[in-house]
């Protein structure tokens, strides 16, 4: 399966200020997903990042507040933009593994906590 | 709207005990189902189901995937105190995209 890289693993933040994630996957791939995890809830879909295309957000996620970036098939950003103590949570990135049955594999995710 | 329900939504039980996790959804366009376990913050993956009727096993895990009655069960048997992890359900759907449930907080005491 793949090997995903993400980074930081952790930080702590002012309100305000801005935190980028960074994806390096050990593959090519197509498609990235990043999800969000807020404390004692299940993950949630923010974004779809194609390479060479305008990422694709969920409802009540916009780019303004979440921008990506994909510049080649294996790396990606995230940024958390402005932030605010709701946006205390886990940040994961994820990729299909479309040739084999594993499904999808996670990062090691991102805990920010915002203060 | 596409849910996912899993039950219960935590289990305390002691090592050798085997436990059950339920895994219910309403999704259009299914692909697949699919249990994670997550102890810290990466979802490791266990196991992908798209056929019904067809156990998988790995090792005291095994699922199974019912897609006229909507549900998938997690079985553990055996349980150790390692088995101690939230437990994620997740229907793949459409091309690409994943829906998961709030998961089930398992834990195992010695």
């Amino acid at each position: 399966s793949a090997v995903i890289s993400q980074k930081p693993s952790r930080d702590i933040c002012q309100r305000g200020t801005s935190l980028t994630i960074q994806c390096q996957v050990d593959s090519q791939v197509t498609m990235m997903f990043w999800y969000r995890q807020q404390p004692g809830q299940s993950l949630t879909l923010i974004a779809t990042a194609n390479q060479g295309s305008e990422a694709t957000y969920e409802s009540g996620f916009v780019i303004d507040k979440f921008p990506i970036s994909r510049p080649n098939l294996t790396f990606s950003t995230l940024t958390v933009s402005n932030m605010s103590p709701e946006d205390s949570s886990i940040y994961l990135c994820s990729v299909e593994e479309t040739e084999t049955n594993y499904g999808y594999t996670f990062g090691s995710g991102t805990r920010l906590t915002v203060v | 709207e596409d849910k996912v329900v899993q039950s219960p939504l935590s289990l305390v039980v002691h090592e050798g005990d085997t436990v059950t996790l339920n895994c219910s959804y309403e999704v259009t366009n299914f692909r697949s189902l699919l249990w994670y376990k997550q102890e810290k913050k990466a979802p490791t993956f266990l196991f992908m189901l798209t056929s019904s009727g067809i156990e998988k096993k790995s090792g005291r895990l095994s699922s199974i995937l019912d897609k006229k009655e909507l549900f998938s069960i997690l079985n553990i048997t055996a349980t150790q105190t390692g088995d101690s992890a939230v437990y994620l359900c997740a229907v793949g759907y459409n091309t690409d995209k994943l829906i998961f449930g709030t998961g089930t907080r398992l834990q195992v005491f010695p």
